[in-house]
């Protein structure tokens, strides 16, 4: 069966220091990947994505998160953090097995340190 | 902003009363989505609609049930709402130039008691 692990619950940076949450995925063909982040009591925010090509992808607020294959991973990072990353990070993979049906992980909840 | 509109934001119900919960999406949009959050399970699929009339299971659906009569609605109904149904509700649709990217509304948190 497909899913998405990511395996830290909880992380503590300072603000300035660099950033790296994980992801790996089960899925046998190369799926759609998804990076998102939710505030408190808010939704949740399309950080990147990727599909295809190149496995480096650039997303917003400063966010990249690299696509191995080798690994079945698609981490996160992002080399400063700011106070205001201090929120909910989900990993997602979509399209599964040619449906519109998406997984989400259970999330990584960043603190950040002043 | 993918134009989703979930109502109610918030609601408090008791035990065995239905609760409705509706998804209303300006875009036209083809496919939709109910997920359910709780601590510890990140999101979960509760019903998903790939057209009016349309839909289809996902990994959490019993005790919920769907309807999407207009591409702009969708409905989710708790039929007699149980304590273990008290979570976040976020509707979604798939979007952007690929269709394949998923967009999620505010949120709506139902709490019963």
């Amino acid at each position: 069966a497909q899913s998405v692990t990511q395996p830290d619950i909880h992380i503590t940076v300072s603000e300035g220091a660099s950033l790296e949450l994980r992801c790996n995925y089960s899925y046998g063909a190369t799926p759609y990947l998804f990076w998102y982040v939710q505030s408190p009591g808010q939704g949740l925010q399309l950080l990147l994505k990727y599909f295809s090509g190149d496995t480096l992808v650039q997303g917003i607020k400063g966010f990249e998160a690299e696509f191995k294959r080798s690994q079945s991973s698609f981490n996160l990072r992002k080399p400063s953090v700011h106070w205001s990353d201090a929120a909910e990070y989900f990993c997602a993979v979509g399209a599964i097995s040619g449906t519109y049906k998406y997984i989400f992980g259970t999330g990584t909840r960043l603190k950040v340190l002043a | 902003d993918a134009g989703i509109t979930q109502s109610p934001r918030h609601k408090v119900t008791e035990t065995g009363t239905p609760v409705t919960l509706r998804c209303h999406q300006t875009e036209n949009h083809r496919y939709m989505y109910w997920y359910r959050q709780d601590p510890g399970h990140g999101l979960r699929l509760i019903h998903y609609s790939y057209g009016v009339k349309d839909t289809d299971k996902g990994e959490v659906s019993d005790g919920y049930s769907v309807s999407r009569s207009k591409t702009e609605d969708f409905l989710l109904t708790l039929e007699s709402a149980t304590s273990s149904q008290t979570s976040v509700y976020f509707c979604a649709i798939s979007a952007g130039a690929d269709g394949n990217t998923i967009y999620f509304g505010e949120g709506s948190w139902l709490t019963v008691v």
